[in-house]
C-alpha cells in the first residue's frame, strides 16, 4: 500500500506564485523525502527531513514536517516555468531506505 | 561520474520471455533498490539490497529476482514476462541510511 498520500494531485499556477503540496503517512517514519520527476525522465532529489525536524529550506523550497499528524508539506516559492513537473513525497519507514512514495502531484506552472 | 545508469531505455517482450534490466552505480552506495512506476501511481518498491550479497523483497517481488555479487551492480530478472509487467523500471542507490536517493533515467518495458 502506499505511504504517502499527496494533496492536491494536480496544480496549475501563474509564473511566480506560490505553490504548495501536502503529504500524508500512515505509520512512524525516519525521515521523509521530497522528489520531482520531469516528464519521462527518472526522479531528482529535492530535500530529506529527518523525523526530529520541522523545517528545512533548499533555496525556493521549504518544506515541514508534522509528525503527531503525520504529515508534511511542500512549499514552492516564487515559481517558475521549469518548476513544471510531478512532485512526489516518500517516506522511509523501516531505516534501510525502503522508500514508500505517495501517487504524486503534477504542478502546472504557467508562463 | 555517471551516476545511475540502466539499461537498456527501451524493450518489448513477448508474453512468457525472460530478460534482465541492469543497473549499475559508480558512487560507491552501499543501498540499491528497483521500483517499477505505473501511471496515475508512485513509485513502488520491487526489491533492494543493503550491500553486495544481501537483498530483499519490497512490496510487489512477485515475478521478478535479483542478486548483488558486487557494490556496483544490481540487476533485475524477469523470470517469465507477462503483460501486467508492463511499467517504467527505476534504479536507485543511496549512500547509507537517512540519505538522499539517486535515480537512474528508467526502462521502459512493454510486455505484449
Amino acid at each position: 500500500s502506499q505511504q504517502g498520500e499527496e494533496d492536491p494531485q494536480a496544480l496549475s499556477i501563474q509564473e511566480g506564485e506560490n505553490a504548495t503540496m501536502n503529504c500524508s503517512y500512515k505509520t512512524s517514519i525516519n525521515n521523509l523525502q521530497w522528489y520531482r520527476q520531469n516528464s519521462g525522465r527518472g526522479l531528482v532529489h529535492l530535500i530529506l527531513i529527518r523525523s526530529n525536524e520541522r523545517e528545512k529550506h533548499s533555496g525556493r523550497l521549504r518544506v515541514t514536517l508534522d509528525t503527531s499528524k503525520k504529515s508534511s508539506s511542500l512549499l514552492i516559492t516564487a515559481s517558475r516555468a521549469a518548476d513544471t513537473a510531478s512532485y512526489f513525497c516518500a517516506t522511509d519507514a523501516g531505516g534501510n531506505n525502503r522508500l514508500a512514495f505517495g501517487k504524486g502531484n503534477q504542478v502546472v506552472v504557467i508562463p | 561520474n555517471a551516476g545511475v545508469t540502466q539499461t537498456p531505455k527501451f524493450q518489448v517482450l513477448k508474453t512468457g520471455q525472460s530478460m534482465t534490466l541492469q543497473c549499475a552505480q559508480d558512487m560507491n552506495h552501499e543501498y540499491m533498490s528497483w521500483y517499477r512506476q505505473d501511471p496515475g501511481m508512485g513509485l513502488r518498491l520491487i526489491h533492494y539490497s543493503v550491500g553486495a550479497g544481501i537483498t530483499d523483497q519490497g512490496e510487489v517481488p512477485n515475478g521478478y529476482n535479483v542478486s548483488r555479487s558486487t557494490t556496483e551492480d544490481f540487476p533485475l530478472r524477469l523470470l517469465s514476462a507477462a503483460p501486467s509487467q508492463t511499467s517504467v523500471y527505476f534504479c536507485a542507490s543511496s549512500r547509507s541510511v537517512n540519505t538522499e536517493a539517486f535515480f537512474g533515467q528508467g526502462t521502459r518495458l512493454t510486455v505484449v
